[in-house]
């Protein structure tokens, strides 16, 4: 069973370009989760999706940042017009069906490194 | 408490030592707190889940215990191997309310095991 996929593993960009970060859950996960490290600090929380729903986006910053899951296909995460300050480590998480089982674990991919030249 | 913070930030242990490190977590509003271990380049990977007061969880070599009226878990190694090493993060999931599903991270102990 394979885990949590993310592509591509590092991605630079430069001012002002976009960058797509994509990632594909566990297999017989719904729940997919966004988060960010930037560099010196800890993982935080970005933006929690289900299937074609956007659940919680209340850590996602309001302007050039969005998320999508939708029925077929990876979730993406996307970056419009990126500055210097979004370099970072992005990571994917996923959990189970279910609301009690989809509180307990979140299981994470090895992380896209986004650099902005 | 309002943040997750752990400690110390990083340790440096020789094999065959047993150690152990602090995470601090809001004791309001708690479901759950998480250990991961990750090693540099992999995905973090899930050691432990735990939601009860006095709750012991045990994987070989490491155990954890959760005091969740003073809001802090240890994490202990027995015998630590090279492959030991690695920075372990824990992770608060509150109860209810706005965020009821965000993991809320602490910035990590790293591990290093000297043979």
């Amino acid at each position: 069973n394979a885990g949590v996929m993310q592509n591509p593993r590092h991605l630079v960009r430069r001012r002002g370009q976009e960058a797509r970060l994509r990632c594909s859950p566990m297999k017989g996960h719904s729940h997919v989760y966004w988060y960010r490290q930037l560099p010196e600090e800890g993982l935080k929380f970005m933006v929690y999706l289900q299937k074609e729903n956007i659940i919680d986006e209340s850590g996602m910053p309001k302007e050039r940042f969005s998320a999508e899951f939708p029925k077929e296909g990876p979730s993406i995460l996307r970056i419009q017009q990126v500055v210097r300050g979004d370099s970072a480590a992005y990571f994917c998480a996923s959990s189970p069906t279910g609301t009690g089982a989809s509180r307990r674990t979140q299981y994470f991919g090895p992380g896209t490194r986004l650099l902005v030249l | 408490i309002l943040n997750v913070e752990q400690s110390p930030q990083s340790l440096h242990v020789q094999e065959g030592d047993s150690t152990n490190f602090t995470c601090s977590f809001p004791s309001s509003n708690f479901y759950a707190l998480h250990w991961y271990r990750w090693e540099t380049a992999k995905s973090p990977e899930a050691l432990f889940v735990m939601t009860l007061n006095g709750d012991e969880k045990k994987k070989g070599r490491i155990s954890a215990t959760l005091n969740t009226k003073e809001g802090y878990s240890y994490l202990y190694i027995k015998g630590s191997q090279p492959e030991d090493s690695a920075t372990y993060l824990c992770a608060s999931l509150p109860d209810s309310g706005a965020g009821s599903y965000q993991l809320t991270f602490g910035k990590g102990t790293k591990l290093s095991v000297i043979p």
